[in-house]
């Protein structure tokens, strides 16, 4: 079955900090993955895509790896803002001509000043 | 200019009655995806339209949701007889084309209530 899964559920960390984001995935056929940034109440917002190939990507102060091997994915957010405050969602693109995307339950992040 | 737009943005109704989403994507995009988002869970695919016709809908969880795009342009999403399952964010995306790169823009959803 085509899951993601992301950890931890929720995050607190004080302005300025960093942190890192998990996403663990077993989709089939692989095309690519994506990160989202969804703040509450508003449709989500892509940080980044990565093919098989890529390793790793970066948007500003966001930094995605990619391990095709192990299936897994991180998200770091260097020098937070209380503007990162959101739910990041990792998205695997499952291949195929419908570009069809599965969806993880999210990260809830909370900056605190 | 704009993004994807949704309407309306909050829908209350009571069990049993019919509703209409409606969802106006990016200008020029012919891919058109509709979502669903309940609480605490990651979004659900519903359908996929590419242009007016729709060559995927096995998201779509029963007979009683339907969904039409026309002028390869707006879409309406329908739910008949609407049960307190139904509640849930319903999100729209677009993309330029179909394909596995192409990027997916959402609008900001329809949040339905059912009581």
């Amino acid at each position: 079955k085509n899951q993601v899964e992301q950890s931890p559920q929720s995050l607190i960390i004080l302005e300025g900090k960093n942190c890192t984001l998990q996403c663990n995935y077993t989709v089939s056929p692989f095309s690519n993955l994506r990160w989202y940034k969804q703040d509450t109440g508003r449709g989500p917002v892509s940080l980044t895509i990565m093919t098989f190939s890529e390793n790793t990507k970066s948007n500003g102060r966001y930094t995605a790896t990619l391990d095709a091997d192990t299936k897994q994915s991180s998200l770091h957010i260097t020098a937070s803002q209380l503007s990162d405050s959101a739910s990041y969602i990792c998205v695997v693109g499952s291949g195929g001509a419908t570009n069809k995307l599965i969806f993880g339950t999210g990260t809830l992040l909370a900056v605190q000043p | 200019g704009a993004g994807v737009s949704q309407s309306p943005s909050n829908k209350v109704t009571e069990k049993g009655k019919d509703v209409e989403l409606r969802c106006d994507p990016i200008s020029g995009h012919t891919a058109l995806y509709w979502y669903r988002q309940r609480l605490g869970q990651g979004l659900e695919f519903l359908i996929y339209f590419q242009g007016n016709s729709a060559p995927d809908k096995s998201g779509l969880p029963s007979d009683r949701f339907s969904a039409e795009r026309t002028g390869e342009s707006v879409s309406t999403l329908t739910i008949q007889r609407t049960q307190q399952e139904d509640s849930a964010v319903y999100l729209c995306a677009s993309s330029l084309q179909r394909g596995n790169t192409y990027e997916q823009y959402f609008g900001p959803g329809t949040r339905l209530t059912v009581t």
